[in-house]
């Protein structure tokens, strides 16, 4: 009964270099998300898939911010060029179905806290 | 206007009493439902209640409900005799049925239980 991970905890890295996070969610949920979380605020929307398609990107701030799902599974949100700016907690979380309606709670994994110097 | 209100930033309650966290919603859809998160010290986040915009009673799960004003937009969480451990960010959220899956957060209120 895992839940949804993701990878790494902790990223430190310099400004102008790219990060990939990872985002592994339960297993056979439909939908996967991506939020970016500022400290002391709620869970800002950036993007999300149903299965392999991105369904929504118009949370990106720009086009430095890319996601991916290629298998409907794992996902990778890239950013590129890091900025300062940048730094936040970098949340995913999964549901079961795909918007069909319902409860469909979102589950959420731990986070990736992006520092950026 | 933000999709979600959430007017506390902070609150204290006495361990034991009830405490009413406030959330307030902004959509044209007939269609959506209201979630609340709760985030402790640790980060995660935990799912407590859900209220669908066509359910009739308020949810209940344990010690929270939510009292759901649809009129008026609100969606409250009560948690009946508090504990120390609910202590913690309380997040409200919403899902509008047109925008498919996409969720929308409020600032959280950051909730207090005091012995």
């Amino acid at each position: 009964g895992a839940g949804v991970s993701q990878s790494p905890r902790y990223k430190v890295t310099k400004r102008g270099q790219d990060v990939a996070l990872r985002c592994d969610p339960i297993s056979g949920h439909v939908s996967l998300y991506w939020y970016r979380q500022a400290l002391g605020q709620g869970p800002e929307f950036l993007t999300y898939f149903n299965y392999e398609a991105q369904q929504d990107k118009s949370g990106l701030p720009n086009d430095r911010f890319s996601a991916e799902r290629p298998e409907g599974s794992i996902s990778t949100l890239t950013i590129q060029r890091t900025e300062q700016r940048d730094s936040a907690m970098y949340r995913c979380a999964s549901s079961l179905t795909a918007g069909t309606g319902g409860i469909d709670e979102q589950f959420f994994g731990p986070g990736t806290r992006l520092t950026v110097l | 206007a933000q999709k979600i209100t959430q007017t506390q930033p902070g609150m204290f309650a006495q361990e034991k009493e009830a405490v009413t966290l406030d959330c307030t919603y902004d959509t044209s859809d007939q269609s959506y439902g209201l979630f609340w998160y709760k985030q402790p010290s640790s980060g995660e986040m935990i799912f407590l209640i859900y209220q669908g915009s066509y359910d009739e009673q308020n949810a209940t799960e344990g010690r929270y409900s939510l009292n759901f004003q649809k009129a008026r937009k609100s969606a409250n969480l009560v948690i009946s005799a508090s504990q120390l451990g609910d202590s913690a960010m309380y997040f409200c959220a919403m899902r509008e049925g047109r925008t498919g899956n996409q969720f929308y957060f409020g600032t959280g209120t950051s909730l207090t239980v005091i012995p």
